[in-house]
């Protein structure tokens, strides 16, 4: 059974680094692209970037370019999405997702159950 | 101001058919596949239609997608309480190199 568990809630102040994560099992996680999705308190779901865990080939929209970091460990089958310097404005729901082996480019087949980040002083 | 163009919202009565559109552009939609995701108030998005009108195992045939050059539709026919959800068109866009979401629509059962 394909799984993608993501770490628990976080509650953090204003300029702490934070680093969540995702850990796929059930496939093969070298094959398969992952993103990360943020949905803001009740607005909709923004498209963050993807990554290739096979070689960590990595993409990123233009409107997180240079805000986050997303990463990946192989050996553990992991993906990761962090921060250096965090913002009110990022309290948000995180969610990873895996690309499907359709055709490219591949809808997300599995989702994360998500990730609550608070940030507030 | 997202990059596919849904309807905020949307409304039926049990039973009834809605259609939901999304419009985009000849970056995305008019050269690649559309994907729609319905999501649950509390729970993550699943992915409902992908290639514009293929279901995912256990997807009822009520769910159904199309397309047509710039535009795609989501179709629910017999509609029923538990349909009440957000639901969020998708697909990839050339000019941004990457996923791109409607604002998504929010579906009330009357």
């Amino acid at each position: 059974e394909v799984q993608l568990v993501q770490s628990g809630a976080e509650v953090k102040k204003p300029g702490e680094s934070l680093k969540i994560s995702c850990k796929g099992s059930g496939y093969s996680f070298t094959t398969h692209w992952i993103g990360w999705v943020r949905q803001m308190p009740g607005k909709g779901l923004e498209w963050m970037g993807i990554i290739y865990p096979d070689d960590s080939d990595t993409k990123y929209s233009p409107s997180f370019q240079g805000q986050v970091t997303i990463s990946a460990d192989k050996s553990i089958t992991t993906a990761y999405l962090q921060w250096s310097s965090l913002k009110a404005s990022d309290t948000a729901i995180y969610y990873c997702a895996r690309h499907g082996s359709s055709s490219w480019p591949a809808p997300y087949d599995y989702w994360g159950q998500g990730t609550l980040v608070t940030v507030s002083s | 101001q997202s990059v596919l163009t849904q309807p905020p919202s949307a409304s039926g009565t049990p039973g009834q058919r809605v259609s939901i559109s999304c419009s985009g552009s000849s970056s995305n939609i008019g050269i690649y596949t559309v994907h729609w995701y319905q999501q649950v108030p509390g729970t993550a998005p699943q992915l409902l239609i992908y290639n514009n009108n293929q279901r995912p195992s256990g997807v009822p045939d009520r769910f159904s997608g199309s397309k047509s050059g710039t535009s795609a539709s989501l179709a629910i026919s017999g509609l029923q309480s538990e349909d009440e959800a957000d639901y969020y068109c998708a697909g990839w866009d050339d000019s941004l190199n990457g996923v791109v979401f409607g604002g998504g629509t929010k579906l009330t059962v009357l």
